[in-house]
């Protein structure tokens, strides 16, 4: 059982938007703690998708935003490509474990 | 360009002892963190534990601790993930990613080692 609840899948057709959301507790995301994103294609590295709840690193396009209000945080991708089909986590530091937590993994599929 | 470059996939036997290496290139080695991430099978991402090179201060994640050993070579700016006695529930694929001291996010990530364990 992972620290942080994703939804094990979402699917959307080409050019649709989905979100993922990512959910904690107050030794994580409740504390203050950023959500990380990142994408995880099979036979690949993963690949930071956004940092510190909302931030995109150089590369990644604009398709890709997160967003953090309270304990709720989300990964939205709007124009689906068939090249988004891929597994997604987010990432936070629990304070009552002192670790790096991942969630469970979504996996995107584009229909 | 900032790179880890990780030792290629092995296979071992139950009780036997294995170090795998993640190679670091593009930054100053000492200053950044540098953690372990397993993936067993049709699993999720885990953090295992991290090192910073620097002062060779090592973090374990609770669940794993004593179970595996991280270390560091500053000289070749090489990262360790080492077991004494490996066991079949270690097969998994293994990641080494940087840390910024000041953040909580992981990049860029290595290509993984995949460590089989069968008898």
């Amino acid at each position: 059982q992972s620290v942080l609840t994703q939804p094990p899948s979402v699917s959307g057709a080409p050019g649709q938007r989905v979100t993922i959301s990512c959910t904690g507790s107050s030794s994580n995301i409740g504390a203050g703690s950023d959500i990380h994103w990142y994408q995880h294609l099979p036979g690949t590295a993963p690949k930071l998708l956004i940092y510190g709840n909302r931030n995109r690193p150089s590369g990644v396009p604009d398709r890709f935003s997160g967003s953090k209000s309270g304990t709720s945080v989300s990964l939205a991708i709007s124009g689906l490509q068939a090249e988004d089909e891929a597994e997604y986590y987010c990432q936070s530091y629990d304070i009552s474990l002192s670790a790096w937590v991942f969630g469970g993994g979504t996996k995107l599929t584009v229909l | 360009e900032v790179q880890l470059v990780q030792s290629g996939a092995e296979v071992k036997k139950p009780g036997e002892s294995l170090k795998i290496s993640c190679q670091a290139s593009g930054y100053t080695f000492s200053k950044y963190w540098i953690a372990w991430v397993r993936q067993m099978p049709g699993k999720g991402l885990e953090w295992m534990g991290i090192i910073y090179p620097g002062d060779l201060d090592t973090k374990y994640s609770p669940s794993l601790q004593g179970q595996v050993t991280i270390s560091a070579d500053r000289s070749i700016s090489t990262v360790y993930l080492q077991w004494n006695s490996l066991k079949a529930s270690d097969t998994a694929m293994y990641y080494c990613a940087r840390r910024r001291p000041d953040s909580n996010w992981f990049d860029p990530w290595g290509q993984g080692t995949l460590v089989t364990v069968s008898s």
